[in-house]
């Protein structure tokens, strides 16, 4: 069975401009965590999704949003970037059952020069 | 408001000897724990489990201890092997309202020959 996967692994962009992130959640999960983190930083919570709704954000600013489609895969976008959104991007899926962890992908590095 | 707190940013433990990484959660709704272990570079990968039920849970060398009094979890690595060098999160749920999971910031555990 196939894990959760996120696209790109690598992404550059520079200042301003927009970026897109995507992930897969693992089949029959419904809920997709995104997360970022910084280098040297922990996991810093960004977003979760449960079928197809916005259940919680960070303390991010707007310019961070995103959105669950139908099959329950996630686009995470980072508007007008910034240097400092320099950072790896976790993505992770549950279900919500009791018991159940969390798998993560193996994150994109997302680079803003 | 941090309500996962890993105390200890790292750790250095000799090979052989035992590790033992605290969290501290502030928040008494929460109900079901959870280890991850992260290298450079890739996504978190679930360690250990345990639910507020039980205040053990062991799975080889690792083994969870759950104080609820005190809201206090650690993990034990025993023995700490070289490979066990990564970065160690503690999460935590309060499966009673489905939230999302909140991580502690980490802790990096140094094994040494």
């Amino acid at each position: 069975e196939a894990g959760v996967t996120q696209s790109p692994t690598h992404l550059i962009k520079t200042r301003g401009q927009q970026a897109t992130l995507r992930c897969s959640p693992i089949s029959g999960h419904t809920s997709v965590y995104w997360y970022q983190q910084a280098l040297g930083l922990g996991l810093q919570f960004l977003l979760w999704y449960d079928e197809g709704e916005e259940r919680n954000r960070g303390n991010f600013p707007p310019r961070f949003s995103g959105r669950q489609f139908p099959n329950y895969s996630s686009e995470l976008n980072v508007n007008a970037l910034e240097l400092e959104d320099s950072a790896l991007y976790l993505c992770a899926s549950s279900s919500l059952m009791y018991g159940s962890e969390a798998f993560f992908g193996q994150g994109t590095r997302l680079t803003v020069v | 408001d941090q309500q996962v707190k890993q105390n200890s940013p790292s750790l250095s433990v000799q090979e052989g000897r035992i590790s033992i990484l605290n969290c501290d959660y502030t928040n008494s709704m929460f109900d079901y724990f959870l280890w991850y272990k992260k290298y450079p570079a890739e996504g978190p990968t679930f360690l250990i489990s345990i639910s507020s039920i039980k205040d053990k849970n062991e799975d080889g060398r690792f083994t969870v201890f759950l104080n609820k009094s005190a809201k206090h979890l650690s993990l034990h690595i025993v023995p700490s092997q070289p490979g066990d060098s990564a970065v160690y999160f503690c999460a935590a749920r309060d499966t009673g309202t489905a939230s999302k999971l909140t991580f502690g910031t980490g802790t990096r555990l140094q094994v040494t020959l």
